[in-house]
């Protein structure tokens, strides 16, 4: 089974500084992976996703990440962070659960708080 | 076009009450998941259905938790008896195929307590 570990469950940044998510993966073959954003009282929404095309992956609001094979890592940035970000995310890992199934493996989540 | 919705928005039960979750998926989507959040946990896989199948409910929790997507359309989720610790947040996601690759669209979830 795969598993993903989000470092820190919160991050605080200023206005306008860099925002640095951190997501490490664990699997055995070349993983497809997934940011997910949830705003308050709202649904997850995929921020980008991973599927091999290229390491730089750019997303939705000005987010971007980068998978790196030899780090295990697929962390989220955003040059420049805005009051609007605040929010939870979630790094998550597609794998197939036999029987023609598959999930999505969260980890625990990051709330980002925005300072003004 | 419409997202995912679910229904209600919470619940508020107490322990060995029924409460039933729903989910309508997204307009021509054939797959549909449901995923729970146990406060302070992961989100958590529960099951997979194809239309109306299950074509896999191997993270459901225990026999309490009942799943059911009839005509292949919407979906519920019945919790009976609820216990304690089912309190969470239920999510429904579905997708037009499932393949690795396939982006899930989640929908706001379902916000249960059980006193």
């Amino acid at each position: 089974a795969q598993s993903v570990t989000q470092l820190g469950s919160h991050v605080s940044v200023s206005e306008g500084a860099l925002v640095l998510l951190r997501c490490n993966y664990s699997s055995s073959v070349p993983p497809y992976l997934f940011w997910y954003v949830q705003y308050p009282n709202q649904g997850l929404q995929l921020l980008l996703k991973y599927t091999s095309a290229a390491t730089l992956v750019k997303g939705i609001n000005g987010f971007e990440a980068e998978f790196k094979k030899s780090e295990t890592s697929f962390h989220l940035t955003k040059p420049s962070a805005h009051m609007s970000d605040a929010a939870e995310y979630f790094c998550a890992v597609s794998e197939a659960s036999g029987a023609g199934s598959y999930q999505l493996t969260f980890g625990k989540g990051t709330k980002l708080s925005v300072i003004p | 076009e419409a997202g995912v919705t679910q229904f209600p928005s919470h619940s508020v039960i107490e322990k060995g009450q029924t409460v039933t979750l729903r989910c309508d998926p997204i307009s021509g989507h054939d797959n549909l998941y449901w995923y729970r959040r146990v406060m302070g946990k992961e989100i958590k896989f529960l099951l997979h259905f194809v239309k109306e199948s299950k074509q896999d409910e191997s993270g459901m929790p225990n026999n309490r938790f009942l799943a059911e997507r009839t005509g292949g359309t919407y979906s519920t989720l019945k919790v009976q008896p609820a216990e304690l610790e089912d309190s969470g947040v239920y999510f429904c996601a579905s997708s037009q195929g499932a393949t690795l690759l396939e982006t899930q669209y989640f929908g706001p979830g379902t916000r249960l307590l059980v006193l």
